[in-house]
């Protein structure tokens, strides 16, 4: 069973709107991290946000913010006031600690800021 | 310094060549990562190094061999390989979670593009 799930395989979206990006997860560990990762076309893995499962607030870094739904299993990242340099694949990922370190990805969206 | 650098950038080898890729992080991150990622695909696991030692092998052929000298390098031998390895080797490194601190984020190297022949 997929751990992370990403529904939105590609979107379009025009210049200065708010773009919400879905993410769901399943795990049974109880102590869990998301992060949300940015890859431009050079291939770099950008870091955008972290999520604990313990955190009581949404986590916000500049514009990109959390929203995190912990009953639902929901932790879509959400990007107000696009720019036309935010068009890149965005991978939701997770990490439990009970298990192995490493991340385990969503299959991404592919995101297209149109002017 | 908050950079993992990646060499070389690019790699084209045929099969019976014998090559490495090397990763270095100067963070003081205890954990170290190689991923291989195909295109249009998701990065995948391949080795976890912890402390410098091997922690997680997820079933990656002997075909490629890791190695960590030390808390700041990461090497990935390659030997024998085939053009189905053809893909992007991502390399990355984070604060070991027994730390207790941080987020226990990935920070990613700028990746090899490796093609074999």
């Amino acid at each position: 069973a997929q751990k992370i799930t990403q529904t939105q395989p590609g979107m379009f979206v025009q210049e200065k709107e708010a773009v919400t990006l879905d993410c769901t997860y399943d795990t049974s560990d109880p102590s869990y991290g998301l992060f949300w990762y940015k890859q431009p076309s050079s291939g770099e893995m950008i870091f955008l946000i972290y999520q604990g499962s313990y955190d009581q607030q949404n986590a916000t870094e500049g514009r990109y913010s959390l929203n995190f739904q912990k009953a639902r299993k929901s932790a879509n990242l959400v990007i107000s006031a696009s720019q036309l340099g935010d068009s890149a694949m965005y991978f939701c990922a997770m990490r439990e600690r009970g298990g192995a370190d490493g991340l385990t990805f969503g299959k991404g969206t592919h995101l297209i800021i149109q002017p | 310094d908050t950079e993992v650098t990646q060499t070389p950038k690019h790699l084209v080898m045929g099969m019976t060549n014998k090559k490495s890729l090397k990763c270095e992080q100067h963070m003081g991150h205890r954990a170290m990562y190689w991923y291989k990622q195909k295109a249009k695909k998701p990065p995948e696991l391949m080795f976890v190094y912890s402390y410098e030692k091997l922690s997680i092998n997820e079933s990656v052929p002997s075909r490629f061999s890791p190695e960590c000298p030390n808390s700041s390098l990461l090497n990935l031998h390659l030997h024998a390989l085939q053009p189905e390895d053809s893909a992007l080797y991502l390399c990355a490194s984070s604060q070991d979670l027994r730390a207790g601190t941080g987020a226990g984020e990935q920070f990613f190297g700028p990746g090899t593009r490796l093609t074999v022949l």
